[in-house]
């Protein structure tokens, strides 16, 4: 029943290690996203994909790589974690990028991030 | 760039009418969303504005003045559940579509 479920919904990790977050949104929406909300709550706009094409690429590090397989999942891999990883990695998905009408984002559940 | 200004807390009494300004400042405007997010949830969407006027959904409203850079979101007849984080988000005219720039949010605290 879930429309945005991401895995795993915590993640505790050393430093130095590589780590990936997954995504499915089974709405059947085109557009995906990942989210940074850091501790000051902050939400930032990291990557976005449509039908398996990026069309946001923030200024993130390249130790972070999206990869989207096909329209319904959208996965996020770090390498090399940072102290200043440690976060809420929210995915998102929105029926098309294209109009606002139908860029309502809903959100996944979150992933936090603690690196060690 | 976009500067979105929201306050960062305020607290009202169980019953009472909240009004949450957020102010803009973008190089071009495709439309306003207002989000919540309870803490430690997912934010989940509250409404949208793309022309100025008022957005009416049940006990929340939202208003925007394109002119200004400004919106607003009211509560009415407000509830404890509705304490929470709201975050003003403003969809801006870039190459890169459904790109949402987000405020900081602000905290309300709903008071028995």
């Amino acid at each position: 029943d879930t429309a945005v479920s991401q895995t795993p919904k915590y993640l505790v990790t050393q430093m130095g290690n590589d780590k990936s977050i997954k995504c499915e949104q089974n709405l059947g929406h085109d557009t995906m996203y990942w989210y940074k909300q850091d501790s000051k709550k902050f939400l930032k706009i990291m990557f976005s994909y449509n039908n398996k094409e990026l069309i946001i690429n923030e200024t993130v590090p390249n130790r972070f790589s999206p990869k989207s397989p096909d329209k319904a999942h959208l996965n996020l891999h770090i390498n090399s974690l940072e102290l200043g990883d440690s976060a809420v990695y929210f995915c998102a998905s929105s029926h098309s990028a294209a109009l606002v009408a139908k860029n309502i984002q809903y959100f996944g559940a979150g992933t936090r991030l603690s690196v060690l | 760039g976009q500067n979105i200004d929201q306050p960062t807390e305020m607290t009202a009494t169980e019953g009472a009418i909240v009004q949450i300004n957020c102010t803009y400042q973008t190089s071009g405007f495709n439309g306003l969303f207002w989000y919540q997010q309870h803490a430690g949830e997912a934010p989940t969407f509250l409404s949208y504005n793309v022309l100025d006027g008022l957005e009416e959904k049940g006990r929340f409203s939202s208003f925007l003045s394109r002119s200004k850079g400004y919106s607003y979101l009211l509560l009415k007849e407000l509830q404890m559940k509705d304490s929470a984080s709201y975050l003003c988000a403003v969809s801006p005219i870039t190459d890169s579509w459904g790109k949402l720039q987000f405020g900081a949010g602000t905290q309300v605290v709903v008071t028995p």
